[in-house]
């Protein structure tokens, strides 16, 4: 069983352009979530999505969007970009047991120069 | 609301000793709690779940965690640790029963294996 992918792995920005990244959930998983983590403020929930609707979304300004397709990938977007999103971006989607467990792909690794 | 703490951002162990990570938690409804491992440039992986079965849950590697209700905590344990158990792990509680699809993490728990 595939786990969940995401693209790209790394990739590099400017101030002020934006970034497009895509999830790949497990197949069968309907809810994706996303979360940013940097080394000062940890794993912050960003937004998740379930049957292509959002769900349930953090604290985060609106330059942060995502949505997901009938498919059940998910893209998220982030327009105007500051240094401050240099992150990992991490996906996950959510297990049909009802535990809330998430199964996590190995992230996007974004820098903002 | 659901939280979870994280004593200690840095653990050091040496091969072969005991390794015990503290998490604590706070939750307004019955938790399930998770333990994540992180390795660098990785995503999380799932050492090992409790979903109200038993208190006692033995994970992936070797680890294990008990669920001590009276204390609200979930510390994670490896009788012996080995080099390769060097990562960052992370002790979360899910939202799902308070109606929120999503896990609430602490800050992370680095630990450092010594030869």
């Amino acid at each position: 069983k595939a786990g969940v992918t995401q693209t790209p792995r790394y990739l590099i920005k400017t101030r002020g352009q934006q970034v497009t990244l895509s999830c790949s959930p497990i197949s069968g998983h309907r809810s994706v979530s996303w979360y940013q983590q940097t080394p000062g403020q940890g794993l912050q929930f960003l937004f998740e999505y379930f049957s292509e609707t959002q769900r349930n979304k953090g604290n985060f300004p609106g330059r942060f969007s995502g949505r997901q397709f009938s498919n059940s990938r998910s893209e998220m977007n982030v327009s105007t970009l500051e240094l401050g999103d240099s992150a990992l971006y991490l996906c996950a989607s959510l297990t049909s047991d009802n535990t809330g467990e998430l199964f996590f792909g190995e992230g996007s690794r974004l820098t903002v120069l | 609301a659901q939280s979870v703490t994280q004593l200690g951002s840095h653990v050091s162990v040496s091969e072969g000793a005991l390794v015990l990570l503290r998490c604590n938690y706070s939750s307004s409804v019955p938790p399930y709690l998770f333990w994540y491992v992180q390795y660098p440039n990785q995503g999380l992986q799932l050492l090992l779940k409790y979903t109200s079965a038993a208190t006692l849950v033995k994970g992936i590697n070797g680890f294990e965690a008990e669920f001590k209700k009276s204390e609200t905590s979930f510390h994670l344990t490896k009788p012996s640790a080995h080099m390769s158990d060097a990562a960052e792990y992370f002790c979360a509680v899910s939202g799902l029963l308070a109606g929120a699809n999503n896990l609430f993490f602490g800050t992370g728990t680095r630990l450092t294996v010594i030869p």
